[in-house]
């Protein structure tokens, strides 16, 4: 089975950088996801990774080791808009499994 | 075009209605999904479809009953349903393998049943 661990919240300052912290046990493992999700809305992918190591888009970043089963995803400059909820979903034999997602919350 | 469509938006019925949710994408991709989600929880797996065959039901009750007319379409019918099945219920849409694995999900069509 699919094991997914997010933090429930976190609050952040506008200008500040986050980091979101996603672990897992997986019974396999075929690249981790992050997408973003406004209340209401859809979620929109934000970054995927496979190999470990950094993955930089802008002011989203994200890092993954296998070994350790861990990823997190780091977000700079934050704006207001960057309030949302942050998913963390692991790909294995042809599904994405979601974690319960971050609720952030980006304060002036 | 990143764009998957779902209609309708909204839709309220009885239990002992019949309704269909329908998604649509032009991006070439080749599988297709079906989630479920609740008020403040995560996206739940209903459905896959892979080359327009049923790849993966994660046990879903027979009231969901998922069709996939041709590579562009995806329907949900929907048959006496519970007020418990009242949530959102996204489409997503992806290629089949590397960074085609990214999921594009619809707006979602929010259901609920009275």
């Amino acid at each position: 089975g699919q094991n997914i661990d997010q933090p429930t919240e976190m609050t952040a300052t506008e200008g500040a950088i986050v980091q979101i912290n996603c672990t897992y046990q997986t019974s396999g493992f075929n690249g981790l996801f992050w997408y973003q999700q406004h209340a209401g809305e859809a979620p929109t992918f934000l970054s995927y990774n496979v190999l470990d190591g950094l993955e930089e888009k802008g002011r989203f970043s994200s890092f993954l080791s296998r070994s350790k089963g861990y990823s997190y995803l780091l977000l700079k400059e934050l704006q207001m808009k960057d309030s949302a909820s942050y998913l963390c979903a692991v790909r294995d034999a042809g599904k994405s499994t979601f974690g319960d997602g971050t609720t952030l919350t980006v304060k002036p | 075009d990143t764009e998957v469509t779902q209609t309708p938006k909204h839709l309220v019925m009885g239990m002992t209605n019949k309704k269909s949710l329908k998604c649509e994408q032009h991006m070439g991709h080749r599988a297709m999904y079906w989630y479920k989600q609740k008020a403040k929880k995560p996206p739940e797996l209903m459905f896959v479809y892979s080359y327009e065959k049923l790849s993966i039901n994660e046990s879903v009750p027979s009231r969901f009953s998922p069709e996939c007319p041709n590579s562009s379409l995806l329907n949900l019918h929907l048959h006496a349903l519970q007020p418990e099945d009242s949530a959102l219920y996204l489409c997503a849409s992806s290629q089949e393998s590397g960074q085609g694995l990214i999921q594009y999900f619809g707006a979602g069509t929010r259901l609920s049943v009275l």
